[in-house]
């Protein structure tokens, strides 16, 4: 199995339907990223999460929301989604003084 | 707003051939990474530096940093067609609070 999962791999759906994209890890990490990947733009952090208790939004987090279900779970949803939110969404963890362990991505199309 | 950046945006060498990456950041930072994704895939961590670091080697790949100029490289020697990728710098300024920023990434192209 995979250190970090994501769920779907790939999605399309419809403007204005909410969807949530599932991520889960078995680093045994505190830490937990969402981040939004679009050509030419690279990586941007729209949530992040230090512990169960603990969520920050980062640069994008507008439109977004995330649940921290567990240690291991943390999720993003997208209320009532838009087509400019059609990307490449990565979910990450991270051990103290370690480099980050990546998922495979979702790749979102909003149409 | 992106911390890293990286140069060339894009590079094509002949296998074989060592590829020379450059990344400059504007802050002080704790540590700076490299990662490497390939087309569509998640990003891969290849190695970490920190700050009290000049140089580190991993196999094939040497990473230097000058914090006084805020600026690293990703040397890979001896390239081979797999290394073709996008490679991604990204710096942590090690607050308690931390989180990457990534630059906008290198498209590596190697020929065989």
């Amino acid at each position: 199995d995979a250190d970090v999962t994501q769920t779907p791999r790939n999605r399309i759906t419809k403007t204005g339907k909410r969807i949530m994209l599932e991520c889960s890890q078995t680093k045994g990490h505190d830490r937990m990223y969402w981040y939004r990947q679009d050509p030419g733009l690279g990586l941007r952090l729209i949530y992040y999460s230090f512990d169960v208790k603990d969520i920050n939004k980062g640069e994008i987090s507008d439109g977004y929301s995330v649940s921290r279900q567990a240690q291991a779970k943390f999720s993003l949803s997208l209320e009532s989604a838009i087509p400019n939110q059609t990307a490449l969404y990565f979910c990450a963890t991270r051990g103290t003084g370690e480099g980050y362990t990546f998922g495979s991505g979702t790749r979102l199309t909003v149409v | 707003s992106q911390q890293g950046e990286e140069d060339p945006q894009a590079l094509s060498i002949q296998e074989g051939e060592n590829a020379t990456m450059n990344c400059s950041y504007k802050t002080s930072i704790n540590n700076l990474q490299w990662y490497r994704q390939n087309s569509g895939r998640g990003l891969v961590h290849l190695i970490l530096i920190r700050s009290n670091e000049r140089e580190k080697h991993s196999g094939r790949l040497r990473v230097t940093l000058d914090t006084s100029k805020k600026s690293s490289s990703l040397l890979i020697t001896a390239s081979r067609a797999a290394d073709t990728a996008s490679y991604f710098c990204a710096t942590d300024n090690g607050r308690a609070n931390s989180k990457l920023t990534f630059g906008k990434g290198i498209t590596l192209s190697v020929r065989p």
